[in-house]
């Protein structure tokens, strides 16, 4: 059974900043990955989806990068602003198991 | 547009009584689920479907109960309320088994039982 976990937990860093998130996952037989936004109390808005057959995907001032044989991702998000607040989850997609989530990085960038 | 659509929105409910929770989407998916979520929990599904009559549990099934009659809908019924059932509820639905798979989430159902 697919497993996920994310690190930091919580991170606190001053606007223009870049970042990185990471997702770690058990199962590396997955068709795709994908990273969420949530405000708090808000739905969940797709930021990117990377294919298993892609090493990164990017849109704007985010990068997600895969591994699939090491069971990582990571979102890089670059020169960080204080509307990029916001809990990031990861979700990898493996079929028969649909989208499993990890439980999230809470970011909050400081003006 | 492509959505997924859940009513209502909000609900505040008492034990016992039973409720629906309604989703529907208009992309055609075959794929369509049902999450809570919890603080310190995160998202845990609670049904799916991966199909027309086709319905499975999911991680947390206890105290609900699902049909798929149509495609594009896929209601959550709680025949007996109880207040642990408390929580963020949100519907997603997605194509089934392809590398292109996304998946599409509806606006969340913050449900309160007292």
């Amino acid at each position: 059974k697919q497993e996920v976990t994310q690190i930091p937990a919580a991170l606190s860093v001053p606007e223009g900043e870049n970042l990185v998130l990471n997702c770690s996952f058990t199962d590396s037989a997955i068709y795709n990955l994908q990273w969420f936004r949530q405000d708090p109390g808000k739905g969940l808005t797709s930021l990117l989806l990377i294919q298993s057959s892609q090493r990164e995907q990017t849109s704007g001032r985010l990068n997600a990068s895969l591994d699939k044989s090491s069971g990582r991702s990571t979102l890089y998000i670059a020169a960080s602003q204080p509307g990029d607040s916001a809990t990031y989850l990861c979700a990898p997609y493996n079929y028969g198991q649909n989208f499993v989530f990890g439980p999230g990085t809470r970011l909050s960038v400081l003006p | 547009e492509a959505q997924v659509t859940q009513n209502p929105r909000y609900l505040i409910t008492v034990t016992g009584k039973k409720l629906t929770v309604t989703c529907s989407q208009n992309m055609n998916h075959e794929y369509m689920s049902w999450y809570r979520q919890d603080p310190g929990l995160g998202l845990r599904q609670i049904y799916y479907s991966m199909n027309v009559e086709v319905t499975d549990k999911g991680d947390v099934p206890e105290g609900y109960k699902v049909s798929r009659k149509e495609k594009r809908n896929f209601p959550l019924i709680l025949e007996s309320p109880s207040p642990n059932q408390t929580s963020l509820y949100f519907c997603a639905s997605s194509i089934a088994g392809t590398a292109n798979t996304e998946a599409f989430f509806g606006q969340g159902t913050r449900l309160t039982v007292v």
